[in-house]
């Protein structure tokens, strides 16, 4: 099983609809988790941290299930500028790395 | 805040020369920075991890001895990609932690390396 995985899509989503993309990771003792984004031949930006307790921000929520060992991420009311390549990721208990899913592909159409 | 540089943003070099990268922390001292590469339409691959005045970890099969890394203070680690060849061409990021509160990794714009 790989360290981080994510169906890489794509996901080819309406204007104005919501949209729900999971990441598993493999290691039980990890630690901290993150989504960014990357657009097109752009490095990553990092969307939100994704707390034990979830965290919404605006129209993104994210969520934790240490239980079954996946993130998740929620996107509402999506915009055309919401197309972009969602990377997860996952820092690895106790090491400095942080581990990237190889990222699920959206796609708003208008 | 939590701002990163890169430099250059692309460079076209013939093979068989060296290439210097330089990865910035603009706004925070990074404790640690990181050097990823990315070929088109694949995820990030972590070359090698690098603390400030302390030798860079790489990852396993990455050679040390032609991605020569240094981290010679807190806002400053540089890639050295030594005698370039075609199949090193790719868009090489850094990444440097220190800047937030969850551990996060901020990311450079990226260097688009083209070797001929």
């Amino acid at each position: 099983r790989k360290e981080v995985e994510q169906d890489p899509g794509p996901f080819n989503v309406p204007e104005g609809a919501t949209v729900a993309f999971n990441c598993t990771y493999s290691n039980s003792a990890s630690q901290s988790f993150f989504w960014y984004r990357q657009d097109c031949r752009k490095e990553p930006k990092l969307l939100m941290s994704v707390y034990s307790s979830g965290n919404e921000d605006g129209r993104f929520t994210a969520q934790l299930n240490r239980a079954s060992q996946y993130i998740s991420l929620l996107i509402r009311d999506s915009k055309l500028s919401d197309s972009a390549t969602y990377l997860c990721a996952v820092n690895i208990g106790g090491d400095d790395k942080i581990i990237f899913g190889k990222g699920t592909r959206l796609h708003i159409l208008p | 805040g939590a701002v990163v540089s890169q430099h250059p943003s692309w460079v076209i070099c013939k093979s068989g020369t060296s290439v210097k990268i330089e990865c910035r922390s603009l706004d925070f001292q990074a404790t640690t920075m990181f050097w990823y590469r990315q070929f088109p339409k694949q995820s990030l691959m972590l070359m090698a991890t690098s603390n400030e005045g302390s030798k860079a970890t790489y990852e396993q099969g990455v050679e040390k001895d032609k991605f020569l890394i240094n981290h010679a203070s807190l806002t400053l680690s540089t890639l050295t990609v030594t005698s370039a060849h075609p199949e090193d061409s790719s868009f090489y990021i850094c990444s440097a932690r220190g800047g937030g509160t969850y551990n996060e990794q901020f990311f450079g714009p990226g260097t688009r390396l083209t070797v001929l």
